[in-house]
């Protein structure tokens, strides 16, 4: 069954910081991997999304990386700002199933 | 203006009471998902639509019933048999499959008096 881990569950850092969110997940046999952002009691909103065939997404300030056959991700974001505070959440689609197994998230505050 | 819409934002349930949640997309898409949010739990699947007429329970399908009967709308409905529906919950949509980037409604914040 497919697990997916989040570390840390909380982050707090000065506005300007660079910063570095992980993600993992059990099985590798995956199809695609998302990153979402979440403003407190808000939905979601799709951030990046990785094809198990790509390495790497960029959208501007953020960077996110997949390696498969360690069942890691990160999300890299630059140059972090206080509007970027919010929770982000990274969810997989393995192979043998169609639906997102969702982490349980990273809450991150940038402090100006 | 394209999205996801979910009403009501907040809904107060009383014992024994059934209860609907409405989902609408204009997003012309197939697929369309229920999802429950608890705080420290994460997102958890609780029905999905893949097409019209057509869905699947997910991982906590107890004590709810959903219908697909337009491709624009999927309202979840939850019955007096889920003794635990304090939560937040989510509807999403996605152009075909879950393989598919979700986007997601605003939610609506379910509590029980």
């Amino acid at each position: 069954k497919q697990e997916v881990t989040q570390i840390p569950a909380a982050l707090s850092v000065p506005e300007g910081e660079n910063l570095v969110l992980n993600c993992s997940f059990t099985d590798s046999a995956i199809y695609n991997l998302q990153w979402f952002r979440q403003d407190p009691g808000k939905g979601l909103t799709s951030l990046l999304l990785i094809q198990s065939s790509q390495r790497e997404q960029t959208s501007g300030r953020l960077n996110a990386s997949l390696d498969k056959s360690s069942g890691r991700s990160t999300l890299y974001i630059a140059a972090s700002q206080p509007g970027d505070s919010a929770t982000y959440l990274c969810a997989v689609i393995s192979y043998n199933t169609d639906k997102l197994i969702f982490g349980t998230g990273t809450r991150l505050q940038v402090f100006p | 203006d394209g999205g996801i819409t979910q009403s009501p934002k907040y809904l107060f349930r009383k014992e024994g009471q059934n209860v609907t949640l409405s989902c609408e997309q204009n997003l012309n898409h197939d697929a369309m998902y229920w999802y429950r949010q608890d705080p420290g739990q994460g997102l958890r699947l609780i029905y999905y639509s893949q097409i019209v007429n057509d869905f699947q329970k997910g991982d906590i399908a107890e004590g709810y019933s959903v219908s697909r009967e337009k491709k624009e709308s999927f309202p979840l409905t939850v019955t007096s048999a889920q003794k635990n529906p304090t939560a937040f919950y989510l509807c999403a949509s996605s152009a075909a499959g879950g393989w598919e980037t979700q986007y997601f409604g605003p939610g609506t914040r379910l509590l029980v008096l």
